[in-house]
């Protein structure tokens, strides 16, 4: 069985630009949630999809970010435009329903420069 | 409010000692859950363990080993014969779930441990 995978694994875009990550959670898992850690700091939750609605964006950071989830499968994550402290590792993560593991995936390194 | 706090930032052992790294929560919940993660250098998150609130049985897999205790708020993580490969950066989390359907993930700041040979 596939994990969660993240697309792209890195990314270095100049201030101003757009970038948009894309998350494929576990096939079957209801829950995706999207987190990040910036410049070392501690992981910080995002927002959190239960299928195709969001159950909790209260960590959405801004209105430059934008979260989706279309049908309830794949979910993009788009920032637009860039700055420089947006630079980090975006953390997707998908569980099956309450109370169960969260799985990670590898993670989306984004630079803005 | 949730809170985990990871006092140790960082922590450099030599193979084969001894290492518990330490987690402290705080929650109102009386219903929440507890992990480890583990990130190696690759950065992926491993996830090691999942505890619920209601199950305060210690846990031991391997060398690894969990310690939970309500009255102290405490998840403690210990490696025995700590190895090179042990050397990450360690995540302790905290989630309260919301109506069954799954709930965000409070993290501690992390702990970078170091193995060295």
């Amino acid at each position: 069985e596939a994990g969660v995978t993240q697309f792209p694994s890195h990314s270095v875009i100049e201030k101003g630009q757009t970038v948009t990550l894309r998350c494929d959670p576990i096939s079957g898992h209801d829950n995706l949630y999207w987190y990040r850690r910036v410049m070392g700091k501690e992981i910080k939750f995002l927002l959190h999809f239960v299928k195709e609605s969001k159950q909790d964006e209260s960590g959405m950071p801004n209105n430059r970010f934008l979260a989706e989830r279309t049908g309830g499968t794949y979910s993009t994550l788009k920032v637009q435009p860039a700055e420089l402290e947006d630079s980090g590792v975006y953390f997707c993560a998908s569980s099956h329903g309450g109370g169960n593991t969260i799985y990670f995936g590898e993670g989306s390194w984004l630079t803005v420069v | 409010a949730q809170k985990v706090t990871q006092a140790q930032t960082e922590i450099s052992v030599v193979e084969k000692e001894d290492v518990t790294l330490d987690c402290v929560y705080e929650t109102r919940d009386t219903t929440y859950y507890l992990f480890w993660y583990k990130q190696p250098p690759s950065g992926e998150l491993v996830f090691l363990i999942r505890r619920n609130s209601f199950d305060e049985q210690n846990e031991i897999s391997g060398r690894y080993s969990w310690n939970f205790q309500k009255s102290t708020s405490s998840f403690n993580f210990t490696i025995t014969a700590s190895q090179v490969v042990d050397s990450a950066v360690y995540f302790c989390a905290l989630s309260v779930e919301i109506y069954n359907q799954g709930g965000k993930l409070i993290f501690g700041q992390g702990t970078e441990l170091s193995v060295k040979p």
